[in-house]
């Protein structure tokens, strides 16, 4: 069963376009969600992360919006750059305990057009 | 730190064979995690260890995928025998205990003919 369910699989946006890539959860114990990037070769690397007590969080171009009563949460890439072709991944954190153990969705393929 | 460090970074094997894929975490990093990355099913967690102790391995595909952490600075993931529905990228990752971050290597890109 996947614990955080993804959308789009792939998104194909204009050089100076919004990209808005969205994610869902059911587990209301998550208590943390990062976005990872993925360039071609490379491993994921973390984006922009939020705590289910705040609504949105900014960082330059990148945006991560909450809605912990709906259980979604959205990445808007404003102005997107042929430099943000990447797979993005929104993940979820369970702190249970000690641990913390990260759930992944599925991925989205973004292509930038120039 | 140099990261975390997987090998080999591709290996071609051919069904029925063994195969060993190793990871070097991030040195004072106390928890590594396995996951399998293909364009059907995204990343999947296959097992995560916790001071070199697996927490959870319900991800581990079949009985073929075994994972140890003989110590805090190295991990193995087998496969034993690989068939090709095995391909795929493993990732390795790791994480200090309680942070919210975890770091990937760059990954093994297995390919079973």
């Amino acid at each position: 069963q996947q614990q955080v369910k993804q959308s789009p699989q792939s998104l194909i946006v204009q050089k100076g376009g919004i990209s808005i890539i969205n994610c869902a959860y059911e587990n209301t114990a998550f208590d943390y969600f990062p976005w990872y990037q993925q360039f071609p070769g490379k491993g994921p690397a973390l984006l922009i992360a939020i705590r289910p007590d705040v609504s949105e969080k900014k960082e330059g171009r990148f945006t991560i919006s909450f809605n912990k009563s709906a259980k979604q949460f959205s990445l808007h890439i404003m102005d997107s750059q042929p430099g943000d072709s990447a797979t993005y991944f929104c993940a979820a954190i369970w702190g249970g305990g000690n641990f913390n153990k990260f759930y992944f969705g599925s991925g989205t393929k973004l292509n930038v057009k120039p | 730190d140099a990261g975390v460090i997987q090998s080999p970074r591709h290996e071609v094997t051919e069904m029925g064979q063994e195969v060993t894929l190793r990871c070097k975490p991030i040195s004072g990093h106390n928890s590594l995690f396995w996951y399998r990355q293909t364009m059907m099913r995204g990343l999947e967690l296959l097992i995560y260890f916790n001071n070199n102790v697996p927490i959870d391995d319900s991800g581990m595909p079949e009985d073929r995928f075994s994972a140890k952490m003989p110590n805090a600075s190295f991990s193995t993931l087998k496969i034993q025998p690989s068939e090709p529905r095995d391909s795929a990228v493993y990732f390795c990752a790791s994480s200090y205990e309680g942070h919210t971050e975890a770091f990937f290597g760059q990954g093994t890109r297995l390919t079973v003919v």
